[in-house]
């Protein structure tokens, strides 16, 4: 079955520190992965995703995402925060077959000015 | 193009009604997603579902829990008989076809029983 773990629950940072979030998926065949995004009393918005391709992965607001295969992993940097980076992240991913995303707990990042 | 709208934002029920979530997706996305979203746990997946068809409902609860998305109109989620333990925000998401396609979410409905 599919699965998605994000190991950070709560993440205090000041601001212009860098980010990193971990995300690790439990799926053999071919995966799509993303990050969303929740900013308080906000739906979720997609900050970027995975298909194939450049292993590297760019989004919105500077932040980037890198998969590695043999890790499993999709963990979410920015090299320096803000105040309105303060959200909740979401490390999601689906397989090719089509199938529902399926999320992460979610981490809770507090950047503090 | 309009987002993906959900309504009510939000709605008190008291112990034993039924409670209906409309979930209408974005022009031209025939597959929409139901999640629940409880503090600490994250988002749970609940349905999936295309125009008039249920493709994966792992995640829904065996009883009082059902969802639809007719040929027209919204999608429905429907809770008869709710309990203090189903409140919670509820997401809908919608996508295009294509096994690929990103999903766009909804603002939620925050459903509160009383």
């Amino acid at each position: 079955a599919q699965s998605v773990s994000q190991h950070n629950h709560h993440v205090i940072l000041s601001e212009a520190a860098s980010l990193e979030l971990g995300c690790n998926y439990s799926y053999g065949g071919t995966v799509n992965l993303f990050w969303y995004v929740q900013y308080p009393g906000q739906h979720l918005q997609l900050l970027l995703k995975y298909f194939s391709g450049d292993p590297l992965v760019k989004g919105i607001k500077g932040f980037e995402a890198e998969f590695i295969k043999s890790k499993f992993s999709f963990n979410l940097r920015k090299p320096s925060v803000q105040w309105s980076d303060t959200a909740e992240y979401f490390c999601a991913s689906s397989n090719q077959a089509g199938t529902a995303l399926i999320f992460g707990k979610g981490t809770t990042l507090s950047v503090s000015s | 193009n309009a987002g993906v709208m959900q309504n009510p934002r939000h709605l008190v029920r008291r112990r034993g009604q039924e409670a209906r979530l409309r979930c209408s997706p974005m022009k031209g996305h025939s597959h929409v997603y139901w999640y629940r979203q409880l503090p600490e746990e994250g988002l749970k997946f609940m349905v999936y579902l295309q125009k008039e068809n249920i493709i994966d409902e792992s995640g829904m609860p065996k009883e009082r829990f059902s969802a639809e998305f007719p040929k027209e109109g919204p999608s429905i989620l429907r809770i008869q008989q709710v309990v203090r333990g189903d409140s919670a925000a509820y997401f809908c998401a919608s996508s295009p076809p294509g096994l690929s396609a990103e999903a766009f979410f909804g603002q939620g409905t925050r459903l509160t029983v009383v």
